[in-house]
């Protein structure tokens, strides 16, 4: 099966600080990526995406970075705010139909 | 707007029941999955339908069964459950194609006792 791993499970970071997330995939063949939020009690949303064609993608105060040689993707949250608090996922798909998840890491930002 | 759409928020089963979870999305999505989230883990995919009329296994397919009754609606079943199926299940819906991302309902928060 595939193998979706975050580096960190678990990430405090201070309000206004910015926050870099990791995620590990092993799938070379993987050639779309997303990442989304969870926040409690909820279903996941969407962040930002990215294409194997891409190294990098920015969105409102959120930047992903992927790194193929490596096999590396990362989220950038500029100016963390408590409403950031989450648990984020990276997800990939090699084939369009299946996604698979990351195990997550939980961010917290401290006042 | 209300998206995707889960029903029920919440159940209790004991264990050798049966019951269907069932999901419906609004935004005229051709790909619809159902996935199922534990403890520490990313969500593994169960089922998934690519289009309607058609179903195909995922990850974790095994003591699940689905129907993708219209191009809205695709049903999650279980039919003897057991406590290893405690979990929570997350519809999703997406365009049919690469590189598109899928959008999920709120959750069934399920407990076989």
């Amino acid at each position: 099966g595939e193998s979706v791993g975050l580096h960190l499970p678990t990430l405090s970071v201070q309000e206004g600080d910015n926050s870099i997330i990791n995620c590990a995939y092993s799938n070379s063949a993987s050639d779309y990526f997303i990442w989304y939020k969870q926040e409690s009690g909820k279903g996941p949303q969407f962040i930002i995406d990215i294409r194997s064609n891409m190294d990098k993608r920015q969105g409102q105060r959120v930047t992903v970075l992927l790194n193929k040689t490596v096999k590396h993707l990362s989220l950038q949250i500029a100016a963390t705010q408590p409403g950031d608090s989450a648990v984020y996922f990276c997800a990939e798909t090699p084939t369009g139909n299946q996604f698979y998840f990351g195990t997550g890491t939980s961010l917290t930002v401290i006042p | 707007n209300a998206g995707v759409t889960q029903t029920p928020k919440f159940q209790v089963l004991k264990t050798g029941q049966s019951m269907t979870l069932q999901c419906a999305q609004d935004m005229n999505h051709n790909s619809m999955y159902w996935y199922r989230q534990d403890p520490g883990m990313g969500l593994r995919l169960i089922y998934y339908s690519a289009s309607e009329g058609t179903t195909d296994k995922g990850e974790v397919p095994n003591g699940y069964n689905v129907s993708r009754l219209n191009k809205r609606e695709f049903s999650l079943r279980l039919e003897s459950a057991a406590p290893s199926q405690t979990s929570v299940y997350f519809c999703a819906s997406s365009t049919q194609g690469l590189n598109t991302e899928a959008f999920f309902g709120q959750g069934t928060r399920l407990t076989v006792v």
